[in-house]
């Protein structure tokens, strides 16, 4: 069955340092990818998607590019926040099929 | 716009009693609707989704049960509550299928049974 795999936390960075969450995938056909974000104590916000290959979705600095070949959707950020402080996860959903499909996240410690 | 609420934001609930947990949405018309569970320290898992009043679907088999007994409105329920019934719940809701669409969560329901 269709499947997220990510990196395991908690990643702990300095502010301004570079951000690399890596998210593979498996999937029986071409899903739609999303990155989620969950602030402490909050529900989950979108943070950005993409829905075919080589899409790239980008939001508040963050990056990811679907990428086929190598099944991954890894997220980026040049420059991280203390603000950004928070878990990640990422998703996948097969079209036609009504239900996401959610790595276990990851967790994200940006300090001073 | 729309917004989805969830209440309680907390709960505790001691083992074996009975569980109702509601969610609405606003701005929005025959919105899907689900409700997950997060368990602590890990990731989401899909309990139910429905496409219309009435109507639900069940991803795990487990001791709740879920229904919509109006268009904007999805109810997560228990009679006895266990506990590995503890967990973070939230609703989200979408327009269509989430093979595309983006799912928009409420803030969750904290849950912890004793």
């Amino acid at each position: 069955g269709d499947s997220v795999t990510q990196m395991e936390g908690p990643v702990t960075l300095s502010e301004e340092a570079f951000l690399t969450i890596n998210c593979t995938y498996t999937a029986t056909g071409y899903p739609s990818l999303f990155w989620y974000v969950q602030y402490p104590g909050e529900g989950l916000q979108l943070l950005l998607k993409a829905t075919k290959a080589d899409d790239k979705g980008s939001n508040k600095g963050f990056e990811a590019t679907y990428r086929k070949e190598t099944t991954s959707f890894h997220l980026e950020k040049g420059s991280v926040q203390v603000s950004d402080s928070a878990v990640y996860f990422c998703a996948l959903s097969e079209p036609g099929y009504n239900k996401l499909i959610f790595g276990a996240g990851t967790r994200l410690a940006v300090h001073p | 716009s729309q917004t989805i609420h969830q209440w309680p934001a907390t709960l505790v609930q001691p083992v074996g009693s009975p569980l109702s947990l509601e969610c609405t949405v606003e701005g929005t018309s025959n919105p899907n609707l689900y409700w997950y569970r997060q368990a602590a320290g890990r990731g989401l898992q899909l309990l139910f989704y429905s496409v219309g009043i009435g109507q639900i679907s069940s991803e795990v088999p487990q001791n709740l049960s879920a229904s919509r007994p109006q268009d904007r409105q999805f109810i997560l329920s228990s009679k006895k509550l266990l506990l590995s019934d503890s967990g973070f719940y939230l609703c989200a809701w979408s327009e269509g299928l989430a093979g595309k669409e983006t799912q928009y969560f409420g803030p969750g329901t904290r849950l912890l049974v004793l």
